[in-house]
């Protein structure tokens, strides 16, 4: 099956400085790559998502790449903010698949 | 406003005692599931449903049965709970495979 490795599992930036967190994947198959925010307290959120037949997706200070061939994607943050602190998870699904695999989350801390 | 509601949010109960979490949506999504998040673990399925009376097993389904006899609900029920299902489940949906998903609040369950 799917395996997803996320890192890093702790990333603290200073307000401002941009964030990047990395996600590889195992199945070659797989062509659905969304990221999800998790609050304190609350469940995930989609923040944003690409498709295997899309490099690079962008949505204001949000951007997340996608290396097919590498089998990696990554999220970026841009002029993060305190209110970007959360738990973020990427994860991974095959066109014909109802069960998306979740990396195991990155922290990130967002000091102002 | 779209959302899915999970109740209860916080439950304790003891080992054996049969127990309902419920899972509805007001987005007249096709797909739902439940996930149990756990500490160092991420998200993981335990079971998801494609449509009325159709569910099928995740990836850590062992100890839970789930029901979907309307589009809106998608119950999990534990007829028999242990200390090892103590967590914090999440239940999602969906507009179909593949797509984003909407989660719940969450419910964390302790099982003494």
């Amino acid at each position: 099956g799917e395996n997803v490795e996320q890192h890093p599992s702790t990333l603290s930036v200073q307000e401002g400085d941009s964030a990047v967190i990395k996600c590889t994947y195992s199945d070659s198959a797989s062509n659905y790559f969304p990221w999800y925010k998790q609050e304190l307290g609350k469940g995930p959120q989609l923040i944003i998502d690409i498709r295997s037949n899309v490099g690079e997706k962008k949505d204001q200070r949000i951007a997340v790449t996608l290396n097919k061939t590498a089998k990696h994607f990554s999220l970026h943050i841009t002029e993060t903010q305190p209110e970007d602190s959360a738990v973020y998870f990427c994860a991974a699904s095959r066109g014909g698949s109802y069960i998306p695999t979740f990396g195991r989350g990155t922290s990130l801390i967002v000091h102002p | 406003e779209a959302q899915v509601t999970q109740n209860p949010r916080y439950l304790i109960t003891v080992t054996g005692k049969k127990l309902t979490v419920t899972c509805s949506q007001n987005m007249n999504h096709e797909y739902m599931s439940w996930y149990r998040q756990d500490p160092g673990l991420g998200l993981r399925q335990i079971y998801y449903s494609m449509n009325v009376e159709v569910t099928d097993k995740g990836d850590v389904p062992e100890g839970y049965k789930v029901s979907r006899k309307e589009k809106r609900n998608f119950p999990l029920i534990l007829e028999s709970p242990s200390p090892n299902q103590t967590s914090l489940y999440f239940c999602a949906s969906s507009l179909n495979r593949g797509s984003a998903q909407y989660f719940g609040a969450g419910t964390r369950l302790s099982v003494l």
